[in-house]
């Protein structure tokens, strides 16, 4: 079965400084691999996401992506955090079904940006 | 394009009583999605839809759990003899035809059962 693991419960970043999020994935076959982001009691919006083809996929708000096949990973990057990218970090890969994809989260990321 | 939106946001009720959430999807999104979220947990996937038929229903989904597409549109998902267990956020999702894998969350209903 499918799995994502986030080993980093929460992060505490500098305004301005750089950011990696960290994701290991598990799956049998191609993953399709996504992140989202949550804002407190807001629901999920997505970042980015892989399917194929070029393995960095940029996403929105200045964030990246780099797909690794060699270590099952699918960290996300940005290259300057401002403070408004606090919020949580769901990394997941999508099963699919044939008519429709399921995705499978992981536990997510609390990115804390200090000014 | 508006976005998925569920109805109420925010529900507590008495344990044993039912619930029924809303769910508009994204127009002309052909598969819905719904999924919960407890404190502390990325979401996890309870069942789609493809246009009004339930084609896959996770082992989450007690029998208490009933969600419905009538007519391919919006979405209702009700629970019924609420439990405490039962509190959580209840995402919904929606992704257009031929994007199967490009999936758009809803804000979330939140469920607090007392």
């Amino acid at each position: 079965a499918q799995s994502v693991t986030q080993p980093d419960i929460h992060i505490t970043v500098s305004e301005g400084a750089s950011l990696e999020l960290r994701c290991n994935y598990s799956y049998g076959a191609t993953p399709y691999l996504f992140w989202y982001v949550q804002s407190p009691g807001q629901g999920l919006q997505l970042l980015l996401k892989y399917f194929s083809g070029d393995t960095l996929v940029q996403g929105i708000k200045g964030f990246e992506a780099e797909f690794k096949r060699s270590q099952s990973s699918f960290n996300l990057r940005k290259p300057s955090v401002h403070w408004s990218d606090a919020a949580e970090y769901f990394c997941a890969v999508g099963t699919d079904t044939g008519t429709a994809s399921k995705l499978t989260f992981g536990t997510g990321t609390r990115l804390q940006v200090t000014l | 394009d508006t976005g998925v939106s569920q109805d109420p946001r925010h529900k507590i009720t008495k344990r044993g009583q039912n619930v029924t959430f809303r769910c508009d999807p994204i127009s002309e999104h052909n598969r819905l999605y719904w999924y919960r979220q407890t404190l502390g947990q990325g979401p996890e996937f309870l069942t789609y839809f493809q246009n009004e038929a339930q084609l896959e229903k996770s082992r989450l989904l007690s029998d208490r759990f009933s969600a419905e597409r009538p007519k391919g549109s919006f979405s209702t998902l009700e629970i019924q003899r609420t439990e405490q267990g039962d509190s959580a956020m209840y995402l919904c999702a929606s992704s257009p035809p031929g994007q199967r894998n490009t999936i758009y969350f809803g804000e979330g209903s939140w469920l607090t059962v007392v």
